[in-house]
C-alpha cells in the first residue's frame, strides 16, 4: 500500500524568505508520480507541481521547486520568496501506479503561515 | 470559467435525509474522481469514472452512497439516510487520460461542504 507522510503540522515563515515543506512516501512500485497541492481557506485544491519517479531533474514551477531524493523517498516542496498569499494548507500526494487511472493518495497536510 | 464546478457549495441537512451533489468537470476531461475530506485531513479517494463507467469504488463508499455520470459528462453523488459521520468536504476532480506525466494532473473543484445535524 502506498503512504504519504507529512510530519510538519504547521510551519511559519517570514515574507520574502524561503520555506521547505517535508514529504516522505512509501511505495514498492518503480513508477509513480508525486504532486503538491495548495488548499486555501476557500477549500479548492490548487495544483502546484509534479515529479515523476523517472524524472532526472527536480521539477520547478515559478517559485515552487520540488527537492526529489528518490533513495530517501522524499519529495520536499520549496517555496522561494514567500508571499502573504502563500498562507494555506499544503498537501503532498502520490499517484497510485497500481491502477491505470491514477487516483491520488494524500498526506495529512502542512499549514503554512506567512508573516509580514 | 472553464474549471471544475460543484454545486451546492454548502449543504446543511438533518440526519436521515438524502442529499445529492453535482460536479461538472472540465469539458474535455474523460476521467472524474470523487474524494472526501474531513477536517484536518487530506482528501480520501471515494470513486472514479472513465467516461460514464464507474470503474472503482473505495471501501469508504458504503451502500448509502451512490454516484453516477450519465453520458460521461457531469456526475452526481448521492448520500441516502445521512449520518453525522458523513459531515465532510466532498471534492470532485477531473483529468485527461493520456500517458505523460502531466496527464495525471487532477483539477479539483471548490468542493461541497456537507454538515449533518
Amino acid at each position: 500500500a502506498q503512504k504519504i507522510t507529512q510530519t510538519q503540522p504547521g510551519m511559519f515563515v517570514q515574507e520574502k524568505e524561503a520555506v521547505t515543506l517535508d514529504c516522505t512516501y512509501d511505495t514498492s512500485d518503480p513508477s509513480y508520480g508525486l504532486f503538491w497541492y495548495k488548499q486555501p481557506s476557500s477549500g479548492e485544491m490548487i495544483f502546484l507541481i509534479y515529479q515523476g519517479s523517472y524524472d532526472q531533474q527536480n521539477a520547478t514551477e515559478g517559485r515552487y521547486s520540488l527537492n526529489f531524493q528518490k533513495a530517501r523517498k522524499s519529495a520536499n516542496l520549496v517555496i522561494s520568496a514567500s508571499q502573504l498569499g502563500d498562507s494555506a494548507m499544503y498537501f503532498c500526494a502520490m499517484r497510485d501506479s497500481g491502477t491505470s487511472y491514477g487516483k491520488l493518495t494524500f498526506g495529512q497536510g502542512t499549514i503554512l503561515t506567512v508573516h509580514p | 470559467d472553464t474549471g471544475v464546478s460543484q454545486d451546492p457549495r454548502h449543504k446543511i441537512t438533518k440526519r436521515g435525509q438524502n442529499v445529492t451533489f453535482r460536479c461538472d468537470p472540465i469539458s474535455e476531461h474523460n476521467r472524474l474522481y470523487w474524494y472526501r475530506q474531513t477536517l484536518g485531513q487530506g482528501p480520501e479517494f471515494l470513486t472514479y469514472f472513465q467516461n460514464e463507467a464507474q470503474l472503482e469504488k473505495s471501501r469508504l463508499l458504503s451502500d448509502r452512497f451512490s454516484a453516477e455520470r450519465p453520458k460521461g459528462s457531469f456526475s452526481t453523488l448521492e448520500i441516502q439516510r445521512t449520518e453525522q459521520g458523513d459531515s465532510a468536504m466532498y471534492l470532485c476532480a477531473s483529468s485527461l487520460a493520456q500517458f505523460s506525466g502531466r496527464s495525471y494532473e487532477q483539477y479539483f473543484g471548490p468542493g461541497t461542504r456537507l454538515t449533518v445535524t
